[in-house]
């Protein structure tokens, strides 16, 4: 069964700290991986997306990996800001036009 | 560039009435999706159209929800009748072709009393 896990299920961190995302997937054929940012009340916005052949995928402090042979991905997210606080969804995808699989998210919060 | 518009952002209805909720996608996107975001889940897709076609309604409880996308633009997404169980976030994303980036909206939070 196609299935994204990630872990963990919600994170408490101070502000300027560094911390790490992760998700496990199963879905195969792999075609590629992404994370999303849900702020509270809005929708997803995507952060990264990588391929099969990419292993590292930075935007801004957002540093996403992918190791597809052991099919697995982490987004870093490097000295935390307050805005950061929201949920962060791994969201893989199999063929070309089949729906996403998404993960049921991290809830990061970022406090002074 | 104009993102993906829903409306209502907030409805609050008892079970066994109807809702209907709106999207207005990004000018030019072929693709549109209805999502289903239960709190502390991710989206699950409901269905999916290619202009006014359907391409995925698997996931779609076809005895209550339905979804229409007449001009290949503009779609709603109605449940009739309400369960408590549909209380949710619905999210609308397009994308300019299938497979390609989904882009979502604001969501409308449903609450069924």
């Amino acid at each position: 069964k196609n299935q994204v896990e990630q872990s963990p299920q919600s994170l408490i961190i101070l502000e300027g700290k560094n911390c790490t995302l992760q998700c496990n997937y199963t879905v195969s054929p792999f075609s590629n991986l992404r994370w999303y940012k849900q702020d509270t009340g809005r929708g997803p916005v995507s952060l990264t997306i990588m391929t099969f052949s990419e292993n590292t995928k930075s935007n801004g402090r957002y540093t996403a990996t992918l190791d597809a042979d052991t099919k697995q991905s982490s987004l870093h997210i490097t000295a935390s800001q307050l805005s950061d606080s929201a949920s962060y969804i791994c969201v893989v995808s199999g063929q070309a036009g089949t729906a996403l699989i998404f993960g049921k998210g991290t809830t990061l919060s970022v406090s002074s | 560039e104009a993102g993906v518009a829903q409306s209502p952002r907030y409805k609050i209805i008892e079970k066994r009435q109807s809702v209907a909720f709106w999207c207005n996608p990004i000018s030019g996107h072929a693709t549109l999706y209805w999502y289903q975001q239960i709190l502390g889940q991710g989206p699950k897709l409901l269905i999916q159209f290619q202009n006014n076609g359907v391409v995925d309604d698997s996931q779609l409880p076809k005895d209550r929800f339905s979804a229409e996308r007449l001009k290949g633009v503009d779609s709603t997404l109605k449940i009739q009748p309400a369960k408590l169980e549909d209380s949710a976030v619905y999210l609308c994303a397009s994308s300019l072709d299938q497979g390609r980036e989904q882009y979502f909206g604001p969501g409308t939070r449903l609450t069924v009393t």
